[in-house]
């Protein structure tokens, strides 16, 4: 199952709402999940069921969708979240991620 | 809190086999309903799924690895491990072990650092 990502990359400022999509090339229900990856450090799971928000995890990331069409926002960009986010499907093996869409400061 | 650990050799030569391990702590290798997977990140690229061994020893792996690939757990000694066999340079990358607490897969919800591995003679 093919993820792709879009955009692959975007400049927002600090109170910014941000939405980037993963769409997949076939049905996958709710079994994505989406994971923020900054530099040096390992990746963190934000949203899994395509909307269901992982413990610990600010309420400013929610995620929305379901089939092939997936959202993840970010309500107001804040100085931490910028970093590249990845999102992957669990509905059949192989696994697999989306390319990623960096976030960067404007 | 469980916590993971990748360790192996930084450097390895091509065609030879690359080993992995990936050690647990703060929580049971054996519990049910667990997973845990490897992953990897080529140098300026992005994540790509290696494969899964569920808590029974059933494993899944991502074909475009060609059958090089075997994942284990050793429960006896907290550790899975990741083998890849006939590397080349397009091995190269970091390397992490991570676990999916999910009965049904949700999604990855703890990583180890990730351990960088580089294929070069």
């Amino acid at each position: 199952i093919q993820l792709t990502q879009s955009p692959s990359s975007l400049s927002a400022s600090v109170g910014d709402r941000v939405t980037i999509t993963c769409r997949a090339s076939q049905d996958i229900n709710t079994y994505l999940a989406w994971y923020q990856h900054q530099p040096g450090q390992a990746p963190k799971l934000l949203i899994y069921y395509a909307s269901a928000l992982e413990s610990g995890v600010p309420s400013r990331f929610s995620g929305s969708g379901s089939g092939t069409d997936f959202t993840l926002t970010i309500s107001s960009l804040q100085p931490e979240d910028f970093a590249t986010y990845y999102c992957q499907q669990l509905n059949d093996y192989p696994l697999s991620f989306g390319g990623g869409t960096k976030v960067e400061i404007k | 809190q469980l916590q993971l650990q990748e360790a192996g050799p930084g450097l390895v030569k091509p065609s030879e086999t690359l080993s992995l391990i990936c050690t647990v702590s703060g929580g049971s290798i054996s519990s049910s309903n667990y997973y845990w997977g490897w992953i990897r990140q080529p140098p300026g690229k992005g994540l790509e799924w290696i494969g899964n061994i569920y808590f029974s020893g059933s494993t899944y792996y991502n074909p475009s690895l060609k059958g090089r690939v075997t994942i284990s757990v050793d429960t006896s000694k907290r550790y899975f491990s990741l083998t890849l066999s006939s590397v080349t340079a397009a091995d190269t990358a970091l390397y992490y072990c991570a676990h999916d607490s999910g009965s049904v897969l949700r999604g990855l919800d703890v990583w180890g650092q990730g351990t960088a591995v580089t294929v070069s003679s």
